[in-house]
């Protein structure tokens, strides 16, 4: 089986800082993990994916998130937030293997304040 | 391309009627997929298609049937409409499964309300 836990339903930053979302995950092999926004009224979006090298994978509209395998986490980043960041962010994870099922998140609303 | 395309937007159905939801993609891409997403939670598939003909269960199929007749259409079908599948239902797309060198991109989703 595999999961993926979002322990925050919300978070509020202030334009400018720095923001983080976090994200862990548990499944047995080697994961693949990914990060997709969704905007009201819209599909997901897909921002980054982690699959296997460099822990710290960069993402589009300046994203990047770190994948920690001890940690078993794969938290999302940026150095500095929009109020264009607001959001629902979701995190999702397949393992190595299944190829086909994405397991998401519950999902993480962002919301930067100007 | 128009990508993923969802017709309707939003419908609202009575107990035990029947509806189908379409789901269209002009990127040739394999892979296709029918979500729900329930308030506060995460997406769940329902069914997905790996190319034309052929089709298979996601995490809570029960309720919902699918069919894949050509590489572009993927429609879901709803046979008894019950409350409890109320829920934005989303039609996503991959060239290939996941994770490989592609993504899945979404359609912009249907809300259905059951009344």
């Amino acid at each position: 089986a595999q999961s993926v836990a979002q322990p925050e339903d919300q978070v509020n930053v202030a334009e400018g800082n720095p923001l983080t979302v976090k994200c862990t995950y548990s499944v047995s092999g080697n994961p693949y993990l990914f990060w997709y926004v969704q905007y009201p009224n819209r599909g997901l979006q897909f921002l980054l994916k982690y699959i296997t090298g460099d822990n710290l994978v960069k993402g589009s509209y300046g994203f990047e998130a770190e994948f920690n395998k001890s940690q078993t986490s794969f938290h999302l980043k940026k150095p500095s937030a929009l109020v264009s960041d607001s959001a629902l962010y979701f995190c999702a994870v397949v393992r190595s293997g299944s190829a086909r099922q994405l397991t998401f998140g519950s999902g993480t609303q962002l919301t930067v304040l100007p | 391309n128009a990508g993923v395309t969802q017709t309707p937007k939003f419908r609202i159905l009575k107990i035990g009627q029947s509806m189908t939801l379409q789901c269209a993609q002009d990127m040739n891409h394999n892979y296709m997929y029918w979500y729900r997403q329930d308030p506060g939670m995460g997406l769940k598939l329902i069914y997905y298609s790996v190319g034309a003909g052929i089709t298979d269960k996601g995490e809570v199929p029960n309720g919902y049937n699918v069919s894949r007749s050509t590489t572009e259409d993927f429609p879901l079908r709803l046979e008894l409409a019950a409350p409890s599948q109320t829920s934005v239902y989303f039609c996503a797309s991959s060239y290939s499964p996941p994770p490989g060198t592609d993504t899945q991109y979404f359609g912009p989703g249907t809300r259905l309300t059951v009344l």
